[in-house]
């Protein structure tokens, strides 16, 4: 069965720091690939996703990710964070097709609460 | 407005009882799924239906039950034998042409 880490249980940074959560999961073959983020007394809502193509994926909000196969990872990022970046996210994986066109069970990271400080 | 809903927001039962959270869709989604969160633990998968009428274990199926009689709707039953139903519970779908999921938001179920 496959798994996925996340390396941080929760993260605090002051507004306008950069941001790099890490996820690295198990499985070796095709993956679907996201992140979702818990805004306090939100919906979880997918922040972005990667199925094929370009590995650097840009999401909403100004946060980006980076597939890299070798390592198994799929880190987010964003450049300058914000206290309303306030939540925690969610790394996802799927084992997919390229095409992404196939229902099938999201596996999940154990989360990441970030905290930001104005 | 299209969306999922889920009722009611917050549960309180006794030990021992059966209870039933509701998953409605309007997004015309073929795929339901429900998920339980739990602080540190992340998302795990209950059951998941692909179509109606069918419908599969997930991860931690033990102690739960559901039924899906209609496109719109995935109920989830809690059973007495589910041994920590307190929990935050999460209803998602999907569709065939994003194969992205779409949460609910949740039903926090507190069993005394």
């Amino acid at each position: 069965a496959q798994s996925v880490s996340q390396h941080n249980h929760h993260v605090i940074l002051s507004e306008a720091a950069s941001l790099e959560l890490g996820c690295n999961y198990s499985y070796g073959g095709t993956v679907n690939l996201f992140w979702y983020v818990q805004y306090p007394g939100q919906h979880l809502q997918l922040l972005l996703k990667y199925f094929s193509g370009d590995p650097l994926v840009k999401g909403i909000k100004g946060f980006e990710a980076e597939f890299i196969k070798s390592k198994f990872s799929f880190n987010l990022r964003k450049p300058s964070v914000q206290w309303s970046d306030t939540a925690e996210y969610f790394c996802a994986v799927k084992e997919g097709s390229a095409g992404g066109t196939s229902y099938g069970k999201l596996t999940f990271g154990q989360g990441t609460i970030l905290t930001v400080h104005p | 407005d299209g969306g999922i809903t889920q009722s009611p927001k917050y549960l309180f039962r006794k030990e021992g009882q059966n209870v039933t959270l509701s998953c409605e869709q309007n997004l015309n989604h073929d795929a339901m799924y429900w998920y339980r969160q739990d602080p540190g633990q992340g998302l795990r998968l209950i059951y998941y239906s692909q179509i109606v009428n069918d419908f599969q274990k997930g991860d931690i199926a033990e102690g739960y039950s559901v039924s899906r009689e209609k496109k719109e709707s995935f109920p989830l039953t809690v059973t007495s034998a589910q041994k920590n139903p307190t929990a935050f519970y999460l209803c998602a779908s999907t569709a065939w042409e994003t194969d992205t999921q779409y949460f609910g938001p949740g039903t926090r179920l507190t069993v005394l």
